[in-house]
């Protein structure tokens, strides 16, 4: 069965630390990749998606995630972390024919002021 | 509306009850999910609907959990007979379309469910 795994529950950083969350799919045939965002007390938002193209993925806030075919993978990056960046992160995953998406278990993100 | 909308935002129920969380989709948007997310566990697929087509009833948990969708809009989640387990966030969202061209899923604030 499809699964996306992020191997992270939580992380912890300083501001203008670097960031990268991980995110890894079962699945090896064509997919769409996504990344969501929920901020403490707000809606599940897009961050940014993937759906053919150039693997390397710009997204709001400075976000970047890219998708590496051959590792089924498509972390999620930014070089600078910000107090706001506070959240939870999930990957999401759907292949290209099929309506479900399946989401990872999240990340919770802690910014230390 | 401006966007997905649901309610109540917050449920207490006892053990045994029914309950009903409804979704208001953004308006002409032809699919429809609902999920559930339980604290660690990420987002549970449920149910999803796509126009006039049979919806996708893969991720209901058991005979308990049912959904409909009247007139392609407003869709209703009813859970039968409530567990403990059954406490958790449930989220809908919308989408202009779905499948091969997918478009972006609009999330709703979701409906805290307690079951006591």
């Amino acid at each position: 069965a499809q699964s996306v795994s992020q191997h992270n529950h939580h992380v912890i950083l300083s501001e203008a630390a670097s960031l990268e969350l991980g995110c890894n799919y079962s699945y090896g045939g064509t997919v769409n990749l996504f990344w969501y965002v929920q901020y403490p007390g707000q809606h599940l938002q897009l961050l940014l998606k993937y759906f053919s193209g150039d693997p390397l993925v710009k997204g709001i806030k400075g976000f970047e995630a890219e998708f590496i075919k051959s590792k089924f993978s498509f972390n999620l990056r930014k070089p600078s972390v910000q107090w706001s960046d506070t959240a939870e992160y999930f990957c999401a995953v759907i292949r290209s024919s099929a309506s479900k998406i399946i989401f990872g278990s999240g990340t919770r993100l802690s910014i230390r002021p | 509306g401006a966007g997905v909308s649901q309610s109540p935002s917050n449920k207490v129920t006892e053990k045994g009850k029914d309950v009903e969380l409804r979704c208001d989709p953004i308006s002409g948007h032809t699919a429809l999910y609902w999920y559930r997310q339980s604290l660690g566990q990420g987002l549970e697929f449920l149910i999803y609907f796509q126009g006039n087509s049979a919806p996708d009833k893969s991720g209901l948990p058991s005979d308990r959990f049912s959904a409909e969708r009247t007139g392609g809009s407003v869709s209703t989640l009813t859970i039968q007979r409530t567990q403990q387990e059954d406490s958790a966030v449930y989220l809908c969202a919308s989408s202009l379309l779905a499948g091969e061209h997918y478009n972006e899923q609009f999330f709703g604030p979701g409906t805290r469910l307690t079951v006591l």
